[in-house]
């Protein structure tokens, strides 16, 4: 059983493009988040949800949109996609607020 | 935000080599956590350290956590090509609500 899956893992698309990323976890838990990892690999995060609720957005652009419509989703709508907007995004969940990650496998975003 | 400096950023190392990665910040932890992200996959967390000093073992890896607080580091004996991947510190930031990750080392072990 895929624990944190999310869809599609790659997405190539022009600039200016709108596109979504969707996440789903059957762990049972109750905080979700969204990773972006760089070409350094540095891996930063985007939103924290708990329990639907946002709890942090770390100064992301507005043409980021994460929506959780019940615990076990967060999905990520980009608009306006620009160049450096390319990265491997993950999405992850924990029992905890900041607790264990379990991440997602990540899915590489490619704008040209 | 804490920053967490890993070194080194790349190590590529023959199979059965032993080697230490390294995790440093100027500031205290409360606790520090080690993933291993595996080419092409996500992170995955391999111990959590919480206490000063405090030493634990995972099969032929070796985590240790500063006496102070403000480092830690992995050690890895006899590697194996198994143990390529991307080794990642993070701590807990923004008043407990998110991990905040280290720069990572990039590791690559050789047949």
């Amino acid at each position: 059983d895929t624990a944190v899956s999310q869809t599609p893992k790659y997405l190539v698309t022009q600039m200016g493009n709108d596109k979504s990323i969707k996440c789903e976890q059957n762990l049972g838990h109750d905080t979700m988040y969204w990773y972006k990892q760089d070409s350094k690999k540095f891996l930063k995060i985007m939103f924290s949800y708990n329990n639907k609720e946002l709890i942090i957005n770390e100064t992301v652009p507005n043409r980021f949109s994460p929506k959780s419509p019940d615990k076990a989703h967060l999905n990520l709508h980009i608009n306006s996609l620009e160049l450096g907007d390319s990265a491997v995004y993950f999405c992850a969940s924990s029992q905890l607020l900041a607790g264990e990650q379990f991440f997602g496998p990540g899915t590489r975003l490619t704008v040209l | 935000t804490q920053l967490l400096e890993q070194s080194p950023q790349f190590l590529s190392i023959q199979e059965g080599e032993n080697l230490t990665v390294y995790c440093n910040s100027s500031s205290v932890f409360s606790s520090l956590q080690w993933y291993r992200q595996e080419p092409g996959e996500g992170p995955v967390l391999l111990v959590t350290v919480v206490t000063g000093g405090e030493v634990k073992k995972l099969k032929r890896l070796t985590f240790q956590f500063g006496d102070a607080r403000k480092d830690s580091s992995l050690h890895i004996t006899a590697a194996q090509p198994g143990d390529t991947g991307l080794n990642l510190c993070a701590h807990i930031t923004g008043g407990g609500n998110k991990l905040t990750f280290g720069t990572g080392t990039q590791l690559k072990v050789e047949l």
